[in-house]
């Protein structure tokens, strides 16, 4: 099976712009989430998406939204960009299975996508 | 207080040794917990889940995870210098995974 696929691999944006990202799951995969990883902060969750529908979102500011398609892939959106949304961004997929059981779901990354805001 | 605790490293073994990685968590809610390895510029890559009290072995790798005590580790045996990367616990509660912040493992020749 393919692994999860984000793109682009590099952006260079400037302030103020918004920015768009795009992560397709390994298929079968239902269950999709986005992280945010910097040199100060770690990797820090952003949201995730189970059949279209956000079922948990981190403490972000609303300039960060996502979306997931009926065909699970998901998109996440940053507007109106600032200095310090310069980071890597990973989209992770699992397959909860029938029974949507979560908890032994292993989640796998994709290559992510390093966004620079000048 | 982070709600997940990694002892912070650097951490050198010699090739051949046993590398031991601790982690705790504070959230009583979590449900199971990841291991992976970031290579540096690269992305997370699974190495272990476990959701049950006890051991889980796969090959040279062993997490154990205690929920009384809120613990989880990695044993890495037979240490490679392919291993030498930083190791991240994570974990899962509510759909999110939280993260520590990593130990630096470097394996000697």
């Amino acid at each position: 099976k393919a692994g999860v696929t984000q793109t682009p691999r590099y952006l260079i944006k400037t302030r103020g712009q918004q920015v768009t990202l795009s992560c397709s799951p390994i298929s079968g995969h239902r269950s999709v989430s986005w992280y945010q990883q910097t040199p100060g902060q770690g990797l820090q969750f952003l949201f995730e998406y189970f059949s279209e529908t956000q079922r948990n979102k981190g403490n972000f500011p609303g300039r960060f939204s996502g979306r997931q398609f009926s065909n699970s892939r998901s998109e996440m959106n940053v507007s109106t960009l600032e200095l310090g949304d310069s980071a890597l961004y990973l989209c992770a997929s699992s397959d909860p299975g029938q029974g949507a059981l979560f908890y032994n779901s292993p989640l796998h990354f994709g290559n992510g996508t390093r966004l620079t805001v000048t | 207080q982070k709600e997940v605790e990694q002892n912070s490293g650097p951490l050198s073994v010699p090739e051949g040794a046993i590398a031991s990685l601790n982690c705790t968590y504070s959230d009583r809610g979590s449900q199971s917990f990841f291991w992976y390895r970031q290579y540096s510029g690269k992305s997370p890559e699974l190495i272990m889940f476990i959701y049950s009290n006890g051991d889980k072995e796969d090959g040279r790798f062993t997490a154990q995870l205690n929920k009384a005590s809120q613990y989880v580790s990695l044993l890495i045996r037979d240490s490679q210098p392919s291993d030498s990367a930083t190791y991240l616990c994570a974990a899962l509660n509510d759909y999110k995974l939280s993260f520590g912040a990593g130990t630096t493992v470097t394996v000697r020749a």
